[in-house]
């Protein structure tokens, strides 16, 4: 059974206190792994993509990375308005995206 | 309009009553879905449209029912709820087939049954 971990559930950091979120996975077929951030009432907003082992993207203060069984998302020198909930999604062999509960990280000034 | 749009935001509905969340997405992607999402639970993947023909219903109760009239609109019709129906519900719309799978999510109509 495919499976999403993701930890830790929750995370208070200070603005400028850099940490990274874990998603732990057991997919059949995976095609691929999301990173989403979803704001109180919104829907996910797509954040990464990773397709392989070693793959690495970067976007402002964020960081992905892909290993065979687990992804990070390394947060460098936060700011408030980095607080969200973040979601990993691996796309398994049926093509579906398979959600974790998510990080949700507060950024205090 | 751009992206994936839901309407209505919120809805508040009785046991009894029957009503229609939907979703329209101007990206020309291909498949559009549904999901769930409750306190404390990942996504819920409910159905999947792919060029217009339902691929998945997980196990979903019969009070959910959903209509996919074209590849641009989703609808979820809602009938006899139940309080723990009571969620955010996305939809999400991609493009199968291409290189990138990412799915554009909607803002989300947030249910409350009582």
């Amino acid at each position: 059974e495919d499976q999403v971990t993701q930890s830790p559930e929750a995370l208070r950091l200070q603005e400028g206190e850099s940490s990274s979120l874990n998603c732990s996975y057991t997919v059949s077929g995976l095609r691929g792994l999301f990173w989403y951030r979803q704001d109180p009432g919104k829907g996910p907003e797509f954040l990464f993509t990773l397709y392989s082992a070693g793959e690495e993207k970067e976007k402002e203060r964020l960081k992905a990375t892909l290993t065979k069984k687990e992804s990070f998302l390394h947060i460098t020198a936060p700011k408030p308005e980095d607080s969200a909930t973040y979601l990993c999604a691996p796309l398994g062999g049926q093509g579906n995206l398979i959600f974790g509960k998510g990080t949700k990280l507060s950024v205090k000034p | 309009e751009t992206g994936v749009t839901q309407t209505p935001r919120h809805l508040v509905m009785g046991m009894t009553n029957k009503k229609s969340l939907k979703c329209e997405q101007h990206l020309g992607h291909n498949a559009m879905y549904w999901y769930k999402q409750s306190a404390k639970k990942p996504l819920e993947l409910m159905f999947v449209y792919s060029l217009e023909e339902r691929v998945e219903n997980n196990s979903v109760p019969s009070r959910f029912s959903p209509e996919c009239p074209n590849s641009s609109h989703l609808f979820l019709h809602l009938h006899t709820l139940q309080p723990e129906d009571s969620a955010l519900y996305l939809c999400a719309s991609s493009q199968t087939g291409g290189s990138n799978y990412g799915y554009t999510f909607g803002s989300g109509t947030r249910l409350t049954v009582v």
